[in-house]
């Protein structure tokens, strides 16, 4: 199975602030790599898709980069909405593994 | 408009068999490229995707669940079918369905989850 390890696994910051998360992957899954949120009580939902596609309807404050093993979401301006918790997760084979899940809170 | 809507059985006793539907609308299983999954998240953990289906019947099983777990699809009726036997406590959780694809293989759109409580 691929091991998806993301970090930190929770943080605190503010309205406004420039919020980065990263997940790595335990062997190259080139770009086959996905960001979802999730709010309490909520399914998750997609943010990006193939490492770095904007899904339909997500805010443009929300970005993706890495390839290969290591990769990035960005959150640029930190909304009072984004407040949840993000996962990663692989498609590059079965099983569809996902990162453990970072939590930001409010700081 | 894609929506998915899992039902089942919310108690289950340890040893029972689970059987979910995840009822669909605004997309076919007959479509190529297309394919519905499960996953489940354990109160306070995290996501943990469990099998997938796609247009041309191709399935795909955790392999630590393989033994377990049975993915159906009936595309007359828009539904899939995820069977799991052998029910534990530790197996509590919110199952979700979602669709996906085999293009970026990302899980697009997903159902609101049904929370299945194993206790005896």
């Amino acid at each position: 199975d691929i091991q998806m390890t993301q970090s930190p696994s929770s943080l605190s910051a503010s309205v406004g602030d420039r919020v980065t998360i990263t997940c790595r992957a335990s062997q190259s899954i080139t770009t086959y790599l996905h960001w979802y949120q999730q709010k309490p009580g909520k399914a998750p939902q997609l943010l990006i898709y193939a490492a770095s596609s904007l899904q339909s309807g997500v805010p443009s404050r929300f970005s993706g980069s890495g390839s290969g093993t290591d990769f990035t979401l960005t959150i640029s301006s930190l909304q009072p909405e984004d407040f949840a918790t993000y996962y990663c997760q692989q498609s590059y084979n079965t099983p569809r593994t996902f990162g453990q899940g970072t939590k930001v809170e409010i700081e | 408009q894609i929506t998915l809507k899992e039902s089942g059985p919310t108690l289950l006793k340890p040893t029972q068999t689970l059987t979910l539907t995840c009822t669909f609308s605004g997309f076919s299983l007959s479509t190529s490229g297309v394919g519905v999954g499960w996953i489940r998240q354990p109160p306070g953990k995290a996501l943990e995707w469990l099998a997938l289906i796609y247009w041309d019947d191709d399935k795909r099983y955790s392999p630590s669940l393989k033994s377990r777990l049975t993915i159906t699809k009936d595309t007359s009726k828009n539904q899939v079918v995820l069977t799991m036997t052998n029910m534990d406590p530790v197996d509590t959780a919110t199952y979700y369905c979602a669709q996906s694809n085999n293009w970026n293989r990302a899980f697009h759109y997903w159902g609101q989850g049904t929370l299945i409580t194993v206790s005896s």
